[in-house]
């Protein structure tokens, strides 16, 4: 079973609509970390939050929230949809030893 | 805030020899520089990484150097293979990558039989 498994792996939607991405996680780390990527521009952070009640923002935060409903479940939403949103999102968990990758969710913004 | 400049952005080897990709970092405060490889479609996974008290690391056919003073790193694969190629990101941060990593923008690795 994946250790950090992200939903949906794909999704379509339109402009100006709500959009939740899901990951959950079973090592059993505190920190976990939304990532944006776009071709050519490697991976940035949005946020990432170390426990339920602490949540920061990353270097490309604007347009996104998140909400850490557990330590293993930490969600990242869009409230209105924007072509420019369209890329591939990662979820990803910490600890001394390294970061874990999830498979990836990709969005399309149209 | 960080900023991480990755060079080449394509490299092209024949296999058997090496290859060496190079980032520059611009936050003294960094002390953490994982290399990741990702392949096309899948997600990004950890090959190797340094931290800022020590200069060099090796595993099997894969290197990193670290310079501190001149703030750059790189990453070093010797006879290289055909499942080599992938895209290499380098990234850095502090704290030891609690408070998140920032990416190189990538080196898009070819392996010429």
């Amino acid at each position: 079973d994946a250790d950090v498994t992200q939903t949906p792996r794909n999704r379509i939607t339109k402009t100006g609509k709500r959009i939740m991405l899901e990951c959950s996680q079973t090592k059993g780390h505190d920190r976990m970390y939304w990532y944006r990527q776009d071709p050519g521009l490697g991976l940035r952070l949005i946020y990432y939050s170390f426990d339920v009640k602490d949540i920061n923002k990353g270097e490309i935060s604007d347009g996104y929230s998140v909400s850490r409903q557990a330590q293993a479940k930490f969600s990242l939403s869009l409230e209105s949809a924007i072509p420019n949103q369209t890329a591939l999102y990662f979820c990803a968990t910490h600890d001394f030893y390294g970061y874990t990758f999830g498979s990836g969710t990709r969005l399309t913004v149209v | 805030g960080e900023n991480v400049e990755q060079h080449p952005s394509t490299l092209s080897v024949q296999e058997g020899d090496s290859a060496v990709i190079k980032c520059t970092y611009s936050d003294s405060a960094s002390n953490y520089f994982p290399w990741y490889k990702q392949e096309l479609g899948k997600r990004p996974q950890l090959i190797i990484d340094i931290r800022s008290n020590v200069g060099e690391k090796k595993d099997q056919r894969i290197a990193v150097t670290l310079n501190k003073t001149a703030k750059h790193f790189s990453l070093h694969i010797t006879e290289t293979q055909p499942e080599d190629s992938a895209v290499y990101f380098c990234a850095a941060s502090s704290r030891g990558g609690a408070d998140g990593l920032t990416f190189g923008k990538g080196t898009h690795l070819i392996i010429q039989p």
